[in-house]
């Protein structure tokens, strides 16, 4: 089993929609986790972290299920310039230095 | 804006030969990080450093060996490229919590 894994898809979303995807990981020890979004062709950047209580940072929410061991990331009222692929990332317990990189989930959002 | 240019972009080369790739800083971050990308992966950290002089090998180090001789600077080695080092090559800076990428490289070795 993978330590941290999301759906690839692509996800084919209308523009003005709203999507959300998950990602699981393996280490019910981890602490901190974040999702990070990549252009095609581009380096990743950190949207946005993911706390306990959740995180909302206009369209996004970002939610935290310890319980059953996943994330989530909510997008509304997609806009065409949300097409990206949004990257899982945690912190393992293990090091203070290293992140396991989900492989990523492809978001196409159509006008 | 990470403040991170890597050289070269793009370069191609073949199986045996040593390669250096650039990672170059504008800001004074203690931390900086080399990542391979890979087509179903994650991106996978091959090695860090936490200061001038001070580096440590990550999930996938072997094949691959780094220098930090100046803050600012971070030199990922390949020393005998082979063809399963053909990926892109990302160089970060920050906090392990908060990291800022680079534009990458892409690497093809024939």
């Amino acid at each position: 089993r993978k330590e941290v894994e999301q759906d690839p898809g692509p996800f084919n979303v209308p523009e003005g929609a709203t999507v959300a995807f998950n990602c699981t990981y393996s280490n019910s020890a981890s602490q901190s986790f974040f999702w990070y979004r990549q252009d095609c062709r581009k380096e990743p950047k950190l949207l946005m972290s993911v706390y306990s209580s959740g995180n909302e940072d206009g369209r996004f929410t970002a939610q935290l299920n310890r319980a059953s061991q996943y994330i989530s990331l909510l997008i509304r009222d997609s806009k065409l310039s949300d097409s990206a692929t949004y990257l899982c990332v945690v912190n393992p317990p293990w090091s203070n230095y290293q992140l396991i990189w989900g492989a990523g989930t492809k978001l196409i959002i159509k006008p | 804006d990470a403040g991170i240019t890597q050289s070269p972009r793009h370069k191609v080369t073949e199986t045996g030969t040593p390669v250096t790739l650039r990672c170059h800083q504008t800001e004074n971050h203690r931390y900086m990080y080399w990542y391979r990308q890979d087509p179903g992966h994650g991106l996978r950290l091959i090695h860090y450093s936490y200061g001038v002089k001070d580096t440590d090998k990550g999930e996938v180090s072997d094949g691959y060996s780094v220098s930090r001789s100046k803050t600012e600077d971070f030199l990922l080695t390949l020393e005998s490229a082979t063809s399963s080092q053909t990926s892109v090559y990302f160089c970060a800076n920050g906090a392990p919590t908060e990291q800022y990428f680079g534009p990458g490289t892409r690497l093809t070795v024939t």
